[in-house]
Order: structure tokens, then C-alpha cells, then sequence
């Protein structure tokens, strides 16, 4: 049964850089069947698509956070990560890891698995 | 990007009614490349369709996605207690992949 373990700092202060890391408990990480995609969902509000990943390295980000995003990857560890910077009170909110099937087009799918979520508060 | 607009943004039924939600795109959805999910509070979303009208893994009949272009539907054939939530649709046709902004689901 696959799971999805987000982890990394709970509070970040205003205009540092946040840090997640995504472990998959599976070894389907590395098989280039699936995407890896994070979403945010801000508390009591909807969701936001944040970017996806492929094993190799390849991703795509909302244009809304390009600038400021970054999806990277450790194939060797199973693990995917999302950087975000210069971080405001905005960004405070629920971040999701998540698997995306190879069912559409490059980069783009829909959310199949979805982890059990981490809340990142954005404060000094 | 495609604008989703999902109505209405609460609808208040019963258990065993049967309740209809709506997904707008602004414009034409890709392949009909259009997923709806369920999210309770504390969890996560669970997807419960995908390209527009297929069930995803486990999830029970009386659960069905229609529609086609820029009009979509998700309809819960008759309602149990545990469908009471929040649900989302989403398209993957066009980037960047976008949401609605959710239809509650209440207890009546």
C-alpha cells in the first residue's frame, strides 16, 4: 500500500524559504509510471495546484508561483521537494504531496494518491 | 488558465436524495480531462472520477460524472450519511491544472 509522508518545518518566518520533503513508501517512485505533484490548501479555504515532478527531474509550476518555486528530486531516496521562496503570511496553509498517473498529458493528471498533509504557518 | 466554477456553493439535502453538482469551465476542458473529488475535514481529498465520467479505484456506484466540453456533472444517486463533504472538481487539460472553488454538501 503506498503511502505518501510529507515532513519538514512547521512554522517559517516571513521572506525565508519553505522546505518540504515528500517520502513515497513504495518503490513505484522510480518506475516512470507516475507524476508527483504538490497542492496547498490554505485553512478553511479551496485548493491550489503548486507544481509536478517527474523522477528525472522534469517539472512544471503554476505560473502564479514559478518564480518563486522549486520541485526537485532524490530517485535514490524515493523523495521529491518543494521549495518555497520568499514566503509571506499568503503562504501559510495545508501542503500536500501527491502521486498523479501518466493518464493525460505530460506533467498534467489528476491527484490519485494524496498524502495525509502538513501545515506550514508563515509567521515572525 | 481555465476557470472552474463549481455550483451551487452549499446545497442542503437529506440522506437518500439524490443531489446534482455542477462544474463550469471557462473554457472547453481537453479530452474532457475533468476529475471531481470528495474532501471531509482533517483529510485529504479523495478522487472520486476521472476524464470526466470514469470512477476511480473503490469508489461505489452511486457515485457518477457526466458532461462533456465546458459543462460537467457529478451526481451521488442516492445519498448516504458518510457523502455529507466538501467536493471539487479539477481540470488536467489545459495548463496550469486549476480547481473549483468547492460545493459543500450539508445535512439538510
Amino acid at each position: 500500500q503506498l503511502h505518501l509522508q510529507e515532513s519538514g518545518p512547521a512554522l517559517v518566518r516571513p521572506s525565508e524559504t519553505l522546505s518540504l520533503t515528500c517520502s513515497v513508501s513504495d518503490d513505484s517512485f522510480s518506475r516512470g509510471s507516475h507524476f508527483w505533484g504538490w497542492i496547498r490548501q490554505p485553512p478553511g479555504k479551496g485548493l491550489e495546484y503548486i507544481g509536478t515532478v517527474y523522477y528525472t527531474g522534469s517539472a512544471f509550476y503554476n505560473p502564479s508561483l514559478e518564480s518563486r518555486v522549486n520541485i526537485s528530486v532524490d530517485a535514490s531516496k524515493s523523495q521529491f521537494s518543494l521549495r518555497l521562496s520568499s514566503v509571506t503570511a499568503a503562504d501559510t496553509a495545508f501542503y500536500y504531496c501527491t502521486r498523479l498517473p501518466r493518464a493525460g498529458h505530460w506533467l498534467r493528471s489528476f491527484f490519485d494518491f494524496w498524502g495525509q498533509r502538513i501545515l506550514v504557518t508563515v509567521s515572525s | 488558465e481555465i476557470v472552474l466554477t463549481q455550483s451551487p456553493d452549499t446545497l442542503s439535502l437529506s440522506p437518500g436524495d439524490r443531489p446534482t453538482l455542477s462544474c463550469r469551465a471557462s473554457q472547453s476542458v481537453t479530452n474532457n480531462y475533468l476529475a471531481w473529488y470528495q474532501q471531509k475535514p482533517g483529510q485529504a481529498p479523495r478522487p472520486l472520477i476521472y476524464g470526466a465520467s470514469r470512477r476511480a479505484t473503490g469508489i461505489p456506484d452511486r457515485f457518477s460524472g457526466s458532461g462533456s466540453g465546458t459543462e460537467f456533472t457529478l451526481t451521488i444517486s442516492r445519498l448516504e450519511p458518510e457523502d455529507f463533504a466538501m467536493y471539487y472538481c479539477q481540470q488536467y487539460g489545459s495548463s496550469p491544472i486549476t480547481f473549483g472553488q468547492g460545493t459543500r454538501l450539508e445535512i439538510k
